[in-house]
């Protein structure tokens, strides 16, 4: 299985700063083929569902605010939320759609400093 | 806009079978190109990701469950379910349906999801 691993666990920032989560996967999860990273990055609030944000590691999903971007490549990814607003305060969680079984990562809550 | 919603019993027997039906609107299971997946999130954990089929008939599982899973669909209702044998309280959790894990031929993210629903394993 492809173990997906996030640091911090937790983070605090204050509104309006910049945060940033980072996942790594335990092999590489680019496709030569299609020269694309298998990668989501969800986030979830409290008592609701995952809600997706990111595919293909750096593709926002229709209606997410800009403020959100993903990076990376390989085994390496980025999430960061550019300037951070009260509504972010959730757990994002990576995962790998490179194969199967699918893996998430353990969760980065985020929180207002 | 495509909707999904989960359903079932939200207690289970330990060494009973968990069954539960995820319902969809807004695109069929049967022609829309999609597989369509179950995940689960124990309490106060992170997420575990059950398994995908196709209306094709494959299936994938995650082998972490040990074959106690069964995954089927009832396209007259556009739907599709979920069993899990012999459970425990280890698979107390919350249970999502999603949209998503392949499209047409290639994998695609878990792009709807479902609200969820709990299913707690107790005696």
């Amino acid at each position: 299985d492809i173990v997906m691993t996030q640091s911090p666990d937790s983070l605090a920032v204050s509104l309006g700063e910049r945060a940033t989560i980072n996942c790594r996967s335990s092999q590489s999860i680019l496709y030569s083929s299609t020269n694309k990273n298998y990668l989501a990055w969800f986030q979830q609030k409290p008592g609701q569902p995952p809600k997706l944000l990111i595919y293909w590691a750096s593709t926002r999903e229709s209606g997410v605010p800009d403020r959100f971007s993903g990076s990376g490549s390989g085994t390496d990814f980025t999430l960061t939320i550019s300037s951070l607003q009260a509504e972010d305060v959730a757990v994002y969680y990576c995962q790998q759609y490179y194969n199967t079984p699918r893996t998430f990562g353990p969760g980065t809550k985020v929180h207002i400093k | 806009q495509v909707q999904l919603q989960e359903s079932g019993p939200g207690l289970v027997r330990p060494s009973q079978t968990l069954s539960l039906t995820c319902a969809v609107s807004g695109d069929s299971i049967s022609s829309g190109g999609y597989s369509w997946s179950w995940i689960r999130q124990p309490p106060g954990k992170g997420l575990e990701w059950i398994g995908y089929f196709f209306n094709s008939g494959t299936t994938y599982y995650n082998p972490s469950l040990w074959g106690r899973v069964t995954m089927s669909a009832d396209t007259s209702k556009n739907q599709f379910s979920l069993k899990v044998s012999s459970v425990t309280a280890a698979d107390t959790a919350v249970y999502y349906c999603a949209r998503g894990d392949f499209y047409l031929d290639g994998p695609f993210p878990l792009d709807v999801w479902g609200k969820g629903t709990t299913v707690i394993v107790s005696s």
